[in-house]
């Protein structure tokens, strides 16, 4: 009953210093996102992927980049994090954009001093 | 540009009833979500809109006017574990989610 892991749940990071978000689904979905969530704002898009070996950039990709090589996971990267980045990080899979559900991963909480 | 608007917060009674709307202007329109989230934990799915009309689950109920760009959740009965956010989500002409900010609903005795 795992559905979407997220790796790891919280995180303090310097100015500068690079990091990897991992999130893992066992649902067999296609679809894989990741979005931030900020206070007082709707969740908003960074990357997602529509299968293995893809990935398109969402509403807020500046600084971040991913990898889908495996189809269970899904990486988000910050490569010199700043503390505009600071944020809860959720990660997301569904089996189509239609109809069904996004089901979400219990987010990654990073702060960037 | 594309926009949806929620209430930011709202109050109600245990045991009562209450509705918190959502407008929407999107480019294109396949289907409207709306998620509950507690503080601090993940959105859980609560029910999907595409056609016109209500959709009915348990305590809680969606209506969608696709004509108005609007959508209302109903929620019935009210219990204290009732007390989240809701979010308001509309799927784009290119299939993208576009999100609410979120109403905090907050559950008195």
């Amino acid at each position: 009953n795992a559905g979407v892991t997220q790796t790891p749940k919280f995180r303090v990071l310097k100015t500068g210093q690079s990091m990897t978000l991992l999130c893992a689904q066992d649902m067999n979905h296609e679809y894989m996102y990741w979005y931030r969530q900020d206070p007082g704002m709707g969740l908003r898009l960074i990357h997602y992927s529509v299968g293995e070996g893809t990935t398109a950039k969402g509403e807020v990709p500046d600084g971040y980049n991913v990898s889908r090589l495996k189809k269970q996971n899904f990486l988000l990267g910050l490569e010199s994090a700043a503390p505009s980045q600071t944020s809860v990080y959720f990660c997301a899979s569904s089996q189509d954009q239609g109809p069904q559900p996004q089901h979400f991963g219990d987010g990654t909480r990073l702060s960037i001093l | 540009g594309q926009n949806i608007d929620q209430p930011t917060e709202m109050t109600a009674t245990e045991g009562a009833i209450v509705q918190i709307n959502c407008t929407y202007q999107t480019s294109g329109f396949n289907g409207l979500f709306w998620y509950q989230q507690h503080a601090g934990e993940a959105p859980t799915f609560l029910s999907y809109n595409v056609l016109d009309g209500l959709e009915e689950k348990g305590r809680f109920s969606s209506f969608l006017s696709r004509s108005k760009g609007y959508s209302y959740l109903l929620l019935k009965e009210l219990q204290m574990k009732d007390s989240a956010s809701y979010l308001c989500a509309v799927t784009d002409s290119n299939y993208q989610l576009i999100w609410g900010a979120g109403t905090k609903l907050i559950i008195k005795p």
